[in-house]
């Protein structure tokens, strides 16, 4: 089983301020790697795909790299609506597996 | 509009079993790779299952193996998982979601409680 680990836990940062998150793969994923934001009360909501592209929809202050092994999730300015947890997932081995999620938090 | 509509949770005693459903409408179900993931209260998301499009492939995490089953009814445009020998740890709001190769769209959760 692949472990995905990311990092912070927790991200205090105010409005307009860059945000990046960190996905680790405990082996290479290739680019088989997603990204979700979920709000209390929602499901999660798919933001990023094979790594770096973006869903349909989703606005372009959310930008994904990496392959392989390490994968980062960068928010360019917070909006209000982003303050959310992000999860990264693999999806290129079996068992799929997910992180344990970041909170991006307001300062 | 892609729509998947998780039903069948409730709250059911160590040991007993539950059948979740996931009525999908707005695309071809027939398509599509399902999967069932789960998140417990306070906790993140873990991926429990999926199956293929013609239901000829079903992959399980470890610790659902042998107690869970997923299955379709492409006729009826339904993903089912069927739970068995349910533990307190499998206590949790099961998604069931469409596939493009990573879960794409997802219902809203149906809760299930395993307590006695």
């Amino acid at each position: 089983e692949i472990l995905l680990t990311q990092s912070p836990g927790i991200l205090s940062l105010s409005p307009g301020e860059r945000a990046t998150l960190s996905c680790r793969a405990s082996q290479s994923v290739s680019s088989n790697l997603a990204w979700y934001q979920q709000k209390p009360g929602q499901a999660p909501r798919f933001l990023i795909y094979g790594a770096s592209s973006r869903v349909t929809g989703i606005p372009d202050r959310f930008s994904g790299s990496g392959s392989g092994t390490d994968f980062t999730l960068t928010i360019s300015r917070l909006e209000p609506e982003d303050f959310a947890v992000y999860y990264c997932h693999q999806y290129g081995s079996l068992p799929r597996t997910f992180g344990q999620g970041t909170k991006v938090e307001i300062k | 509009e892609v729509l998947l509509v998780e039903s069948g949770g409730g709250l059911v005693q160590p040991g007993g079993s539950l059948r979740l459903s996931c009525a999908a409408s707005g695309f071809t179900f027939s398509n599509h790779w399902m999967t069932w993931v789960r998140q417990a209260p306070g906790k993140g998301l873990e991926w429990v299952a999926n199956i293929k499009q013609d239901g000829s492939e079903k992959y399980y995490v470890d610790s659902v193996k042998g107690r869970f089953t997923i299955f379709r009814d492409n006729a009826h445009n339904s993903l089912y998982l069927q739970m068995n020998s349910l533990r307190v740890e499998d206590t949790a709001l099961y998604y069931c979601a469409r596939n493009g190769g990573a879960p794409e769209h997802w219902g809203q959760g149906t809760l299930v409680t395993v307590s006695s």
